[in-house]
């Protein structure tokens, strides 16, 4: 069966610091890949997605950066992170012969 | 430009009643329109829709969709404490993008 994994699911770290956050997705093969962000009580915003290796289109120009450098593994970056990169990011698979959407557990980012 | 719009943003009613959420949506080369309930964590399935005018259900919850005026709703009949939750739609269109709405906020009161 098709797992997601993302890691870590909380973070908390200082301004100007970099941040590396990993998603990884088992039991499938080229699948389509998703980076969202998320305030508090609010929908999802759309920041980075994959349809396969090394592809990455991004949706709201910003502090953040993705990178696939596996079939099956989705990077989500920043060489100096902000106040207002806080917030909750999920990753999200969709299977490329199925439209239904497949979640990490989400990861709580707060700079401080 | 790819859209979600879902209405009302939050929503507050009592155990028992019935709820009608909307979601309309703008879309090239539509795929499938998707709704997720989130209460903590990550979001949780609800219904896929890729035809028009079928209803899918599930219990206390069903969902339609009308591509001709492109939008969905979904309904909660009888509602309970534990629904209260961020309900997500999502559409899917050109390269496989997943365009997320705001999301409508319920809160269930006993």
């Amino acid at each position: 069966s098709q797992t997601i994994h993302q890691w870590p699911a909380t973070l908390v770290q200082p301004v100007g610091s970099p941040l590396s956050l990993e998603c990884t997705v088992e039991g499938t093969s080229n699948p389509n890949l998703y980076w969202y962000r998320q305030a508090a009580g609010r929908g999802l915003q759309l920041l980075f997605y994959s349809v396969g290796i090394g592809q990455i289109s991004s949706e709201v120009p910003q502090n953040l950066s993705a990178s696939r450098p596996q079939d099956r593994q989705f990077i989500l970056s920043s060489k100096k992170l902000l106040l207002s990169d806080s917030g909750f990011y999920l990753c999200a698979w969709v299977d490329s012969s199925n439209t239904e959407a497949f979640f990490g557990q989400g990861t709580r980012l707060t700079v401080v | 430009e790819d859209k979600v719009v879902q209405s009302p943003l939050s929503l507050v009613v009592h155990e028992g009643d019935t709820v009608t959420l909307n979601c309309s949506y703008e879309v090239t080369n539509f795929r499938s329109l998707l709704w997720y309930k989130q209460e903590k964590k990550a979001p949780t399935f609800l219904f896929m829709l890729t035809s028009s005018g079928i209803e899918k259900k599930s219990g206390r919850l069903s969902s339609i969709l009308d591509k001709k005026e492109l939008f969905s709703i979904l309904n909660i009949t009888a509602t309970q404490t534990g629904d209260s939750a961020i309900y997500l739609c999502a559409h899917t269109g050109a390269n496989s993008k997943l365009t997320f709405g705001k999301g409508i906020t319920l809160s269930v009161r006993p």
